[in-house]
């Protein structure tokens, strides 16, 4: 079974501050999808990143980063120099990696809400 | 980009009626759609996926009588929500697969919600 665990369940920063939003899984397979969504006060879920398991290179989007380590089972986000408008539930789901036509499921994480103050 | 189109975005009913939540991928097929359902402050929970011209797939403890999943052409997907009583009031998201023949470029859409309220 699949499961994503985001420990920390609410963050307040300051705005201009770095922030990084925690995520461990579990899964049994040896090749999966991590993601990232974040979901702002109106709702939708707005895709970030998406990482293949057997590609363990750091990634950075400006100011977010992504730190894959499959040795911790780990898929940490970073957010630097944080703005108000980053304030939102941030989501770290898991998905199966299956031969084409199979249906594929997410499994998300809790979610960690964060608060940046101006 | 694609993009998935969720109706409607906030319905208020009484309890005991049903309310239909139509998801709609406006510029690919789409053989599979999931619906999630959120609970005010948690995570997304998987109720079912819905492939095309067959029945959905219901995750355990969701009622299929109450849940009422039709997936009848690629671009659309229905969710009805059938004498709903004001548990069912929740935050309920479907997302939409996009087959670009490979695995590796599969991505997964998500429509903007709609937030049920039953009174």
């Amino acid at each position: 079974a699949q499961k994503v665990t985001q420990a920390q369940t609410e963050i307040s920063v300051v705005e201009k501050e770095d922030v990084t939003l925690d995520c461990v899984y579990e899964t049994r397979d040896t090749t999966y999808y991590l993601f990232w969504y974040k979901q702002p006060p109106s709702g939708e879920l707005v895709f970030l990143i998406r990482r293949n398991s057997f590609d363990e290179q750091n990634e950075i989007s400006g100011r977010y980063s992504w730190n894959f380590q499959k040795s911790t089972s780990s898929f940490n986000f970073t957010i630097t120099a944080s703005q108000v408008v980053d304030s939102a539930v941030y989501f770290c789901a898991l998905s199966e990696i299956r031969i084409i036509g199979s249906a594929r499921q997410l499994t998300f994480g809790s979610g960690t809400q964060l608060t940046v103050l101006p | 980009g694609a993009v998935v189109s969720q109706h409607p975005s906030r319905v208020i009913c009484k309890s005991g009626t049903s309310v239909k939540i139509e998801c709609r991928s406006l510029d690919f097929q789409a053989t599979t759609m999931f619906w999630y359902r959120q609970f005010p402050k948690q995570s997304l929970m998987l109720m079912a996926t819905s492939n095309e011209g067959s029945k959905a797939t219901y995750e355990q403890g969701v009622e299929k009588d109450k849940f009422l999943i039709n997936h009848a052409s690629l671009t659309l997907s229905t969710l009805t929500v059938t004498s709903a009583h004001p548990e069912d009031s929740s935050f309920y998201i479907c997302s939409a697969r996009a087959n670009t023949g490979t695995a590796s470029n599969e991505k997964l859409f998500f429509g903007s919600g709609t937030q049920l309220s039953v009174l």
